[in-house]
């Protein structure tokens, strides 16, 4: 069965940069694009970018083009957001999920990341 | 970018009862998703390219609409509906969500 496995929570410094993974098992890795989504209280579900673990092609909403790198390991059928000079603002759930053909099919159980001094 | 407008942003509906939601975009888009959340849990895909239910969602779901207006209705409300209600649209970039609606049970 598929399955997304996110790393566990994050506490981080302001100012600091950290890297979310997401684990994917039970498909084919490089067949699908995976996507990252931001939840929080105030602007609900943001969406922050795409890889295609195939190419490593990325795609970025504007808003996040200077916070956030993705990447994917082939190898692994792993892949990463990393989030830089990060603020309270960052503070959120943020979520791996699958698309397929403009569906999220699968999602990751959600990571944890607060920034707090 | 396209803004997603739900509405109501919260509401309430007895057991049987008949419900809808709506999605309305700032600009035509071609299909719209909805995702079910419930608390402390990931969003879970509910309907696809505007009217087809995702794998194991009850008939009674169903979803419509065209251009900037799109809707989600249950025929008959059942406890287990309790939970939020986000759009997705993917037709421009970004890719955008709605702020959800929030269905309760009365």
């Amino acid at each position: 069965q598929v399955q997304l496995q996110q790393s566990g929570a994050e506490l981080v410094r302001p100012g600091a940069s950290v890297t979310l993974s997401c684990k994917a098992s039970g498909y084919t890795f490089t067949d699908y694009e995976m996507h990252w989504v931001k939840q929080t209280p105030v602007h609900g579900l943001e969406w922050l970018g795409a890889i295609d673990p195939e190419t490593g092609g990325t795609a970025y909403n504007q808003k996040f083009k200077d916070k956030a790198t993705l990447t994917a390991d082939k190898s692994s059928s792993t892949a990463y957001m990393e989030l830089r000079s990060l603020t309270s603002e960052d503070s959120a759930v943020y979520y791996c999920t699958r698309e397929a053909n403009g569906n999220f099919d699968y999602w990751g159980q959600g990571t944890t990341l607060t920034v707090s001094s | 970018q396209i803004v997603l407008t739900q509405s109501p942003a919260l509401m309430s509906a007895s057991p049987g009862e008949k419900v809808t939601m709506t999605c309305s975009a700032s600009s035509s888009v071609s299909y719209m998703y909805w995702y079910q959340q419930k608390p402390r849990s990931s969003p879970k895909p509910w309907i696809y390219l505007t009217s087809n239910l995702a794998s194991g969602v009850p008939a009674r779901f169903s979803g419509s609409g065209s251009g900037s207006s799109y809707s989600l209705t249950i025929s008959s409300m059942e406890a287990e509906d309790a939970a939020t209600y986000y759009c997705q649209q993917w037709s421009t970039n970004p890719l955008t969500f709605g702020a959800g609606t929030k269905l309760e049970l009365k």
